[in-house]
């Protein structure tokens, strides 16, 4: 079946211009997740919904970075004002299940490029 | 909170050679733990996960881990690398009362023929 689909693949932005990511999670995956892999940084947890319950929003590095999830499935994360600090890859994963012992599947990310 | 440390950035190894990248993680209970592997222009990939029972766990192209609760480690091996084996790895930690997965900086692979 189909993975995780992440759109762009690509995004050039200049600097103080609003971007929006999108994430399609595999069909009927509850967990929805977002990383920031900057070089050198690893993958950066930004935030994590669960089906109805409020997201996790304890990784976003800041008040202008905001994620939606609209009916349970699609999610967008926005950054308002990027910063040049904030291009990296975004990755978008999703789980079927809560507990841990259920692996993440990831999409191939989205490459922001704040010039 | 859960955290994980990959004290090695960047590894060389010679084809055919063993292989043993370092995980070190900090979880008060027993941890979910994770290797991930993301090769060059590719999504990242699961090799194998520890949840319970045996401690060393067998994963995908030859990979195993061993989860040692006296040192806090979770380090991956092969016995013998490809040169397909050159890639970025990372090892992740989970918690029993928590989803939320985090992971290390990563361990980049590459293999000399």
């Amino acid at each position: 079946g189909a993975g995780v689909s992440q759109s762009p693949s690509n995004k050039v932005t200049e600097k103080g211009k609003d971007v929006e990511l999108r994430c399609d999670p595999i069909s009927g995956h509850t967990a929805l997740y977002w990383y920031r892999q900057s070089l050198g940084q690893g993958l950066e947890f930004l935030i994590y919904f669960q089906g109805n319950s409020a997201p996790d929003k304890s990784g976003l590095p800041s008040d202008r970075f905001s994620a939606e999830r609209t009916g349970g499935s699609v999610s967008t994360l926005t950054i308002q004002r990027t910063q040049q600090e904030d291009s990296a890859v975004y990755l978008c994963a999703s789980r079927s299940s809560t507990g841990t012992n259920s692996p993440l599947h990831f999409g191939n990310g989205t490459r922001l490029t704040v010039t | 909170a859960q955290s994980v440390t990959q004290p090695d950035i960047h590894i060389t190894v010679s084809e055919g050679a063993s292989l043993e990248l370092r995980c070190n993680y900090s979880y008060g209970a027993t941890p979910y733990l994770f290797w991930y592997v993301q090769s060059p222009g590719q999504g990242l990939q699961l090799l194998l996960k520890y949840f319970s029972g045996d401690t060393l766990v067998q994963g995908i192209k030859g990979f195993e881990a061993e989860f040692k609760r006296s040192q806090s480690s979770f380090n991956l091996r092969k016995p013998s690398v490809h040169w397909s084996d050159a890639a970025e790895y990372f090892c992740a930690v989970g918690a029993g009362n928590t989803d939320k997965l985090i992971f290390g900086t990563g361990t980049r692979l590459q293999v000399f023929p």
